[in-house]
């Protein structure tokens, strides 16, 4: 049964610091997600991951996928408040997409 | 364009009530899925559809049945309504089941069993 876990689950950081959120999963996968959730509001793509050594960057944030270690970072640089969320990765098997608790982040000013 | 969009917004039923949830894709999206999300939690798969076929079902017991209509758009179905029910329930699009491109969330709709 594929697992997905996300640490930290919870992360108050303040701005222009750096930190990274780790999403692990417990068997092979062929594509993985990361989402952003705003409070009372849905999800918000942010990156598709598709083979080993895959990295993505967009503005702040980064993401890297390692498929040998079943693990995938997103990278927060120099931080914002505006990227206070909730961030979920989300890993695809088969015709299912299993997602992870979340990270929620809060960015103090 | 028009993004997903689910109807109703928000819905309260009592224990033992059924509910109809319907989902629009983005157009051009032929693959449609179904998430409940609890509060604090992240989303859970229910189903995906893909060219009116079920592809792909999560751990949900039978109350939970969806289907895919010609044009794509998509109904929840939930019978025997339970309060652990209450949740955020989300619909996803996206061109194909196979998973390259992102899934397109609506916005949900907000179910409250009393």
């Amino acid at each position: 049964e594929l697992k997905v876990e996300q640490n930290p689950l919870f992360l108050s950081m303040q701005e222009g610091k750096n930190y990274t959120i780790y999403c692990n999963y417990s068997t092979t996968s062929d594509r993985l997600y990361w989402y952003r959730q705003d409070p009372g509001k849905s999800l918000e793509s942010l990156f598709v991951l598709l083979s080993n050594g895959a990295v993505k960057q967009e503005g702040r944030l980064m993401a890297s996928l390692d498929t040998k270690a079943r693990l995938s970072t997103l990278h927060i640089t120099a931080a914002v408040h505006d990227l206070s969320a909730t961030y979920f990765c989300a890993v695809g098997r088969d015709d299912k997409i299993i997602f992870g608790k979340g990270t929620r982040l809060h960015i103090l000013p | 364009d028009a993004g997903v969009t689910q109807s109703p917004t928000h819905l309260i039923k009592t224990r033992g009530q059924h509910v109809t949830l319907r989902c629009s894709p983005i157009s051009g999206h032929k693959s449609v899925s179904w998430y409940q999300q609890v509060l604090g939690q992240g989303p859970q798969f229910i189903f995906q559809y893909y060219e009116k076929e079920e592809r792909g079902r999560g751990n949900f017991p039978d109350r939970f049945s969806a289907r895919q209509f010609p044009n794509y758009s998509s109904e929840l179905n939930v019978n025997a309504l339970l309060l652990g029910d209450s949740a955020l329930y989300l619909c996803a699009s996206s061109p194909s089941p196979y998973g390259t491109q992102p899934q397109h969330f609506g916005d949900g709709t907000r179910l409250s069993i009393l």
